[in-house]
């Protein structure tokens, strides 16, 4: 059991710029979550998917976010034409639906957008 | 709507000594599950424990345990013996909707 894993770990854009992240959960969760996380405060609920099915969005993710799962594995989180509002942590999850009732987390790609 | 408050935004504690952290949510749900995980400075979020809103003991892991109190809706992290590793932000968080929703965190500094 490896981890939930996140590349990159670090990410520095100009603002307009898209960006991707990527995120490999625990190989036998079916559950993934992304979250976004600003300085001095806890992780906000962004997104999650059951298996490649993507079943909730938060108001949080704008047009210009957009999430993946395709074959119910690794998943991406684009940003498009990012705005400085963007810099923040994104925490990527993992969890196995029927099992216990954690959410394990990866170390986060941190983005900064100039 | 659901709603976690951690109203110490920062504490101190004696290596060895053991340390309370606060937690209280706001929920209209009959069932639901409690967690605390711990965010070292590198950042990543590490899961310590978890209580349900029906179990009737409250939840120990190693040196953490939980203090559930139901009808006062608090749900405080106990940690004993602390250790110097023990500093870094600790997060409060409720599962609603299959999702977490956390508190702002607490910093714990513990001091040798």
């Amino acid at each position: 059991d490896t981890g939930v894993s996140q590349d990159p770990r670090h990410k520095i854009t100009k603002r307009g710029q898209n960006v991707t992240f990527r995120c490999d959960p625990i190989s036998e969760h079916n559950r993934l979550y992304w979250y976004r996380q600003t300085l001095g405060q806890g992780p906000e609920f962004l997104t999650y998917f059951q298996n490649e099915a993507q079943l909730e969005k938060s108001r949080l993710l704008s047009d210009r976010f957009s999430a993946e799962r395709p074959k119910g594995s690794f998943s991406t989180l684009e940003i498009q034409r990012t705005e400085q509002g963007d810099s923040a942590m994104y925490l990527c999850a993992s969890s196995l639906w029927g099992g216990t009732y954690e959410q394990y987390f990866g170390p986060g790609t941190r983005l900064t957008v100039t | 709507a659901q709603k976690i408050t951690q109203t110490q935004p920062g504490m101190f504690v004696q290596e060895k000594e053991a340390v309370t952290l606060d937690c209280t949510y706001d929920t209209s749900d009959p069932s639901y599950g409690l967690f605390w995980y711990k965010q070292p400075s590198s950042g990543e979020m590490i899961f310590l424990i978890y209580q349900g809103s029906y179990d009737q003991q409250n939840a120990t892991e190693g040196r953490y345990s939980l203090n559930f109190q139901k009808a006062r809706k608090s749900a405080n992290l106990v940690i004993s013996a602390s250790q110097l590793g023990d500093s870094a932000m600790y997060f409060c968080a409720m599962e609603y909707g299959n999702k977490l929703v956390f508190g702002a965190g607490t910093i714990l500094r513990v001091k040798s």
